[in-house]
């Protein structure tokens, strides 16, 4: 398997576009999770699916920032209005289990 | 408030020595815990996992201790190779929800 893909692998843009990151998980693998990566705060979940329904949103910032997963092989994250500080790594990481999670390589957003 | 603290920032130590990384946590729900490597520009790898009814894992050159009591894990990897250098985290869950809360990491340079 090629495991986790996340595209694009990097994305700039201007504060108030729309962005999208997206995600396949790997084959077989029922959760997907969605993280941010800070200098600040570290890494944190956002959001996480199980069988494509979302189980916990708990850690999604605010509503500018939203995430769905249509079927089983991708998923998409969306930040509508982009914010500067909105600037980090974000991982998407799948599992069959929920805690053992394998990580896809990420993707470095700046926001300008 | 930090759940899972790694309070070493970076470790260093010499090739074919042991390296010992430390985490430590608060909440007493934790009942899983990870470690996960990561080199520049990739994703987190997970390397061992350790449930909170066992206090030793060991796969290979890496063991992780778990000590309750204290709430302190620690991964030992013997010997240490140059490829070990990279940023290690600490995870920690509780009641298998897949909400992984992440240490802040320590970075591991093992010389030649």
């Amino acid at each position: 398997d090629a495991g986790v893909i996340q595209s694009p692998r990097h994305e700039v843009t201007e504060m108030g576009q729309e962005v999208t990151l997206r995600c396949k998980p790997i084959s077989g693998h029922d959760y997907l999770f969605w993280y941010r990566q800070t200098m600040m705060r570290g890494l944190e979940l956002l959001i996480y699916f199980n069988n494509n329904v979302p189980i916990d949103d708990s850690g999604m910032p605010e509503d500018r920032f939203s995430a769905k997963m249509p079927n089983a092989s991708f998923s998409t994250l969306k930040i509508q209005p982009s914010e500067p500080r909105d600037s980090a790594v974000y991982f998407c990481a799948s599992s069959e289990r929920p805690d053992t999670q394998y990580f896809g390589p990420g993707t470095r957003l700046t926001v300008l | 408030d930090q759940q899972v603290k790694q309070n070493s920032p970076s470790l260093s130590v010499q090739e074919g020595r042991i390296s010992i990384l430390n985490c430590d946590y608060t909440n007493s729900m934790f009942d899983y815990f990870l470690w996960y490597k990561k080199y520049p520009a990739e994703g987190p790898t997970f390397l061992i996992s350790i449930s909170s009814i066992k206090d030793k894992n060991e796969d290979g050159r890496f063991t992780v201790f778990l000590n309750k009591s204290a709430k302190h894990l620690s991964l030992h990897i013997v010997p240490s190779q140059p490829g070990d250098s990279a940023v290690y985290f600490c995870a920690a869950s509780a009641g298998n929800t897949g909400k992984l809360i992440f240490g802040q990491g320590t970075t591991l340079q093992v010389k030649p």
